[in-house]
């Protein structure tokens, strides 16, 4: 199965464009999530969806949007991109957002640089 | 807000046994979990703790004492696979998981 997937891998972005980073997940989880991870930062939460059709900010949310229009997919655009929004970017699913032994799984990420 | 403190970075020998300690300050707590990043990698999960005591998971345990906002993961016999960052992610109030930085482990052979 494929798990997790994240497009593009990577992507250098000029500053002001926008982009989308792509998230699609196959085990039809109903939560999905957003990080990003910053060297001595760790992982931060940006938006999360606790079930399609619903989405909430996270601990850094300015600057990005997201959507959830279905289970499986949970795309994060960046409406205007500043050089602060270079990161690697991880998107995450699980299935029982905050009960139990929740894991949530990540996707291989997406590197972003933007100039 | 949250606060989670953990090491930056630990090097071991193969074979033997390092303790990664994690200290936090949450609003709310709903359990802690560790988990692995090889470089370049997606983190990976490794152990769950919501009760105070110890968790064992073959060569990885976890401790939780929540009295003293406190954990460590402790990886035995150590491999050179084993060579990454553990992350410490405490689930807070608000049922989100916040992450601290990570600690690399260098294995040495």
């Amino acid at each position: 199965t494929a798990g997790i997937t994240q497009a593009p891998t990577s992507q250098i972005l000029a500053a002001g464009r926008s982009m989308t980073l792509r998230c699609t997940q196959d085990m039809r989880h109903n939560a999905m999530y957003w990080y990003r991870q910053d060297l001595g930062l760790g992982l931060r939460l940006i938006h999360y969806s606790n079930t399609a059709g619903t989405t909430g900010k996270g601990e850094v949310p300015d600057g990005y949007s997201v959507s959830r229009a279905n289970t499986d997919d949970f795309p994060l655009t960046l409406a205007s991109a500043v050089p602060s929004q270079t990161s690697v970017y991880f998107c995450a699913s699980s299935d029982s957002p905050g009960q139990g032994q929740e894991t949530q799984y990540f996707g291989p990420g997406t590197r972003l640089l933007v100039l | 807000g949250q606060n989670i403190d953990q090491p930056t970075e630990m090097t071991a020998t193969e074979g033997a046994i390092v303790q990664i300690n994690c200290t936090y300050q949450t609003s709310g707590f709903n359990g802690l979990f560790w988990y692995q990043q090889h470089a370049g990698e997606a983190p990976t999960f490794l152990s769950y703790n919501v009760l105070d005591g110890l968790e064992e998971k073959g060569r990885f345990s976890s401790f939780l004492s929540r009295s003293k906002g406190y954990s460590y993961l402790l990886l035995k016999e150590l491999q050179m696979k084993d060579s990454a960052s553990y992350l410490c992610a405490v689930r807070g109030g608000d049922y989100k998981l916040s992450f601290g930085a990570g600690t690399t482990v260098t294995v040495r052979a």
